[in-house]
């Protein structure tokens, strides 16, 4: 099955910075990219998402970039504020053999503080 | 607009006992997924239901069940509770699959002692 690897786990910027996220991915079938912002005590909030035919998207301070060849995929959030702080997954989406539907795997997580 | 709704929120059960957890999709979605998020990790796929079937299934044991109602809610079930069950259990619903983006609920949060 897919495997998604996130790194890294945890990441510490000052406010006004730049924080990058990657994550790669094994499944070259995976066609759809989402990334999640998770704050405590909530479920996941999707943030941001790519489909495989796409290289880069962007989305006022967010921006997510595909590397389809190299199965990898970045999020990029620029200004930071201590607001962002919150643990951020990145998935993809494999679809089913002969089927119309798909599955999300989750990569670990990485906890992102931004401090003022 | 709804998002997607899950109850409880928080539940504390023996190991041993069993356990149902509910979720009620956003409005307009028909497809609902289960998975569960341990302490510090990424969530975990447990199983999906569409049309009331389970369509797809994560690795988990067969102590977890679901069910999918007309009105697509869902249930899931976990017998014989054991203390690694613990863990933040999510509901997510969609549109015929992955591809229009999931929501989340907030979960629950399962505590075996």
């Amino acid at each position: 099955g897919e495997n998604v690897e996130q790194h890294p786990s945890t990441l510490s910027v000052q406010e006004g910075d730049s924080a990058v996220i990657k994550c790669t991915y094994s499944d070259s079938a995976s066609n759809y990219f989402p990334w999640y912002k998770q704050e405590l005590g909530k479920g996941p909030q999707l943030i941001i998402d790519i489909r495989s035919n796409v290289g880069e998207k962007k989305d006022q301070r967010i921006a997510v970039t595909l590397n389809k060849t190299a199965k990898h995929f970045s999020l990029h959030i620029t200004e930071t504020q201590p607001e962002d702080s919150a643990v951020y997954f990145c998935a993809a989406s494999t679809p089913l053999q002969n089927s119309g539907y798909s599955t999300l795997t989750f990569g670990k997580g990485t906890m992102l503080l931004v401090s003022p | 607009d709804a998002g997607v709704t899950q109850s409880p929120t928080h539940l504390i059960k023996t190991r041993g006992q069993q356990v149902t957890l509910r979720c009620s999709p956003k409005s307009g979605h028909d497809t609902v997924s289960w998975y569960q998020q341990a302490l510090g990790q990424g969530p975990q796929f447990i199983f999906q239901y569409y049309e009331e079937e389970e369509r797809q299934r994560g690795n988990f044991p067969d102590r977890f069940s679901g069910h999918q109602f007309p009105n697509y809610s869902s249930e899931l079930n976990v017998n014989a509770l054991l203390l690694g069950d613990s863990a933040l259990y999510l509901c997510a619903s969609s549109y015929t699959g992955v591809r229009y983006g999931y929501t989340f609920g907030s979960g629950t949060r399962l505590t075996v002692v």
